[in-house]
Formats: C-alpha cells, sequence, structure tokens
C-alpha cells in the first residue's frame, strides 16, 4: 500500500506564482524524499530531508517537515513553465525494511506561461 | 556516465508470452529497484536487490521473477504475460549505506509495456 499520498492530485498555476504540493504519511520514517517526473520520462531526485530535520532549501525548493503530523511540504517559489512535471514524494521506513523507498502517487503540476 | 539504462524501451506482448527487461548501471550501487508504473496508482514497488546476491519481493511481486546477475545488473523476468502486466517499468539503483536508504534513487527512463 502507498505509504505517501500527495496534496493535491493536481495544481496549474501561472508562471512566477508559487506552488505547494502536500505529502501526508502513516508510519514513522528515516527520511523523505521529493522526486519529480517530466512526462515520459523517468524520476529525478529533487531534494531528501531526515526525520530530524524541520525544513531544508535547494535553490528555488523548500521542503518542510511535521513528524508529529506525519506530513512534509513541497514548496517551488517563482514558478516557471520548464516546472511543468509531475513530483513524488517517497519515504524511507525508520524500522524493518528501511532501505526501500515507498512513493505516493504524486501531484500533476502545471505552469501556465 | 550512463547513469541507468534500461532495454527494451517499448515492447508489444501477447498474452502468455515472456520477456524479460534488463537494467544496468554504471555508479557502483548496492541497491536496485524494479518498478511499475500505473496510472493513479504512483510507482509500486515490484522486486529488489539490497545487494549483490540478495533479492526480495515489494508491493506487487506476482507474475514477475527477477535475477540480480551481477553489481550492475538486475533484470526482470515476465514468464506468462498478461494484460494487468501492461504498464511503464522503471529500474532504479542507489547507495546502500549501513543498511539504511539514506540516499537517492537513480531511476532509468522506462520501459513501456503493452501485453495484448
Amino acid at each position: 500500500s502507498q505509504q505517501g499520498e500527495e496534496d493535491p492530485q493536481a495544481l496549474s498555476i501561472q508562471e512566477g506564482e508559487n506552488a505547494t504540493m502536500n505529502c501526508s504519511y502513516k508510519t514513522s520514517i528515516n527520511n523523505l524524499q521529493w522526486y519529480r517526473q517530466n512526462s515520459g520520462r523517468g524520476l529525478v531526485h529533487l531534494i531528501l530531508i531526515r526525520s530530524n530535520e524541520r525544513e531544508k532549501h535547494s535553490g528555488r525548493l523548500r521542503v518542510t517537515l511535521d513528524t508529529s503530523k506525519k506530513s512534509s511540504s513541497l514548496l517551488i517559489t517563482a514558478s516557471r513553465a520548464a516546472d511543468t512535471a509531475s513530483y513524488f514524494c517517497a519515504t524511507v521506513g525508520s524500522g524493518g525494511s528501511n532501505y526501500k523507498l515507498t512513493f505516493g502517487k504524486g501531484t500533476l503540476l502545471t505552469v501556465n506561461p | 556516465n550512463a547513469g541507468v539504462t534500461q532495454t527494451p524501451k517499448f515492447q508489444v506482448l501477447k498474452t502468455g508470452q515472456s520477456m524479460t527487461l534488463q537494467c544496468a548501471q554504471d555508479m557502483n550501487h548496492n541497491s536496485m529497484y524494479w518498478y511499475r508504473q500505473d496510472p493513479g496508482m504512483g510507482l509500486r514497488l515490484i522486486y529488489y536487490s539490497a545487494s549483490e546476491g540478495t533479492t526480495d519481493k515489494g508491493e506487487v511481486p506476482n507474475g514477475y521473477n527477477v535475477s540480480r546477475l551481477n553489481k550492475r545488473e538486475f533484470s526482470l523476468r515476465l514468464e506468462s504475460a498478461a494484460p494487468s502486466q501492461t504498464s511503464v517499468y522503471f529500474c532504479a539503483s542507489s547507495v546502500l549505506a549501513g543498511g539504511l536508504n539514506t540516499g537517492e534513487l537513480f531511476f532509468g527512463e522506462g520501459s513501456r509495456l503493452t501485453v495484448l
């Protein structure tokens, strides 16, 4: 079963606006990762946040993690048409099979020029 | 660096036929994975190999077999294809440090399989 669930399923914004996607998960994690997938391509890693971190930045990306609420958010600032893609969160569990990632169903982001 | 290479990129099979999807990585990664991606279902793990010589079932292993041929190569075999196996298949690899996946997965470009 999916561990992470992204919200919303689809998001459409104008170029220059900020885009926020959320991810909720069910069990304790070691880390949470965000990936991007352009249409017809493989997934590309964007950013990783560990369970003891609350916020992380990478360029125009900002990720937050709230372990008490079992949720994370990905903020893309000053979006561009080239940011149009599907975005997935993935979690690594803190026990048991802790070496495999479990992916959510993704958020489809459309940035209109 | 080629990264993760999957072959073939496209394949059409008839029900009952068999085929093998090949995957190779040139990053000296310990762990390799096969996922399938279906509309509305996200990515689901089929099988994984935490290290050379080991393989384990993921979330949806039925109808598939895998072989970790060496550290570089991890193949996925469909013995008797079914229409329900129509999907996009992704191979991925990662570094495994201390039994914990703390890093990113590197994905191939996908293999698009249609079973008629």
